[in-house]
């Protein structure tokens, strides 16, 4: 069955750095997402990206994130300077008609 | 923005009984999903189901659309099935994505 891959599993990462959550969806899927879930809580909608572009956004990504498809298989979040508030598990999925398909998620801990 | 509201937020069960986890959502919704979140943090899908009863194993789901809810039955509870469970809908127009309740965190005891 196909799967969507996330690496890193864990990264740690000091407050003001750069990170860069690495994605690989499915491949025929056409819609792409990251989801955000800070500790104990509710899985929440960060972005999703259609025909190589934003389609939408929340209001929790704003100028120190941003995604890019590089190369037409990897999707990448990038968070610019990294705050104590971004440690959370995030998730990568990609849609199709039979409903969403997660990653497994990186933890991402700012110290 | 549509409300996903779950219930029980908490449930404790010994092992091989039974148990039925609600979701009512505020709106019209073009699908909704069941998920589990195993104590790794992975969301494993259970149930992709817009309407009527899907059953796998001893799972199953039902969603009365009209109505705005859904049901995940679990039968024969076993303590594997512990951890949270996420209904989310999908929503409609825009971008498809999907809004998530806040979990029935399942503890099944042996």
């Amino acid at each position: 069955e196909p799967e969507v891959t996330q690496t890193p599993s864990h990264q740690v990462t000091q407050m003001g750095q750069e990170v860069i959550l690495r994605c690989v969806p499915i491949s025929n899927h056409l819609y792409f997402y990251w989801y955000r879930q800070i500790l104990g809580q509710k899985v929440e909608f960060l972005v999703s990206f259609y025909n190589n572009e934003i389609s939408e956004k929340s209001e929790i990504f704003d100028d120190q994130f941003s995604v890019e498809r590089p190369d037409g298989s990897n999707f990448t979040l990038k968070i610019r300077s990294t705050k104590l508030e971004d440690s959370a598990m995030y998730f990568c999925a990609s849609l199709e008609i039979y409903g969403y398909t997660f990653g497994s998620g990186t933890r991402l801990t700012v110290v | 923005g549509i409300q996903v509201e779950q219930s029980p937020p908490d449930l404790i069960l010994q092992e091989g009984a039974n148990s039925t986890l609600r979701c009512n959502f505020s709106d019209s919704v073009n699908n909704l999903q069941w998920f589990h979140q195993n104590p790794w943090g992975q969301l494993i899908n259970l149930f992709y189901i817009p309407s009527g009863t899907k059953q796998n194993g001893r799972l199953s789901a039902t969603t009365v659309a009209t109505e705005r809810y859904s049901l995940l039955y679990i039968s024969s509870s076993q303590t594997t099935d512990s951890g949270v469970y996420f209904c989310a809908a999908l929503t409609q127009g825009g971008s498809e994505k999907l809004v998530f309740g806040k979990g029935t965190k399942l503890t099944v005891n042996p």
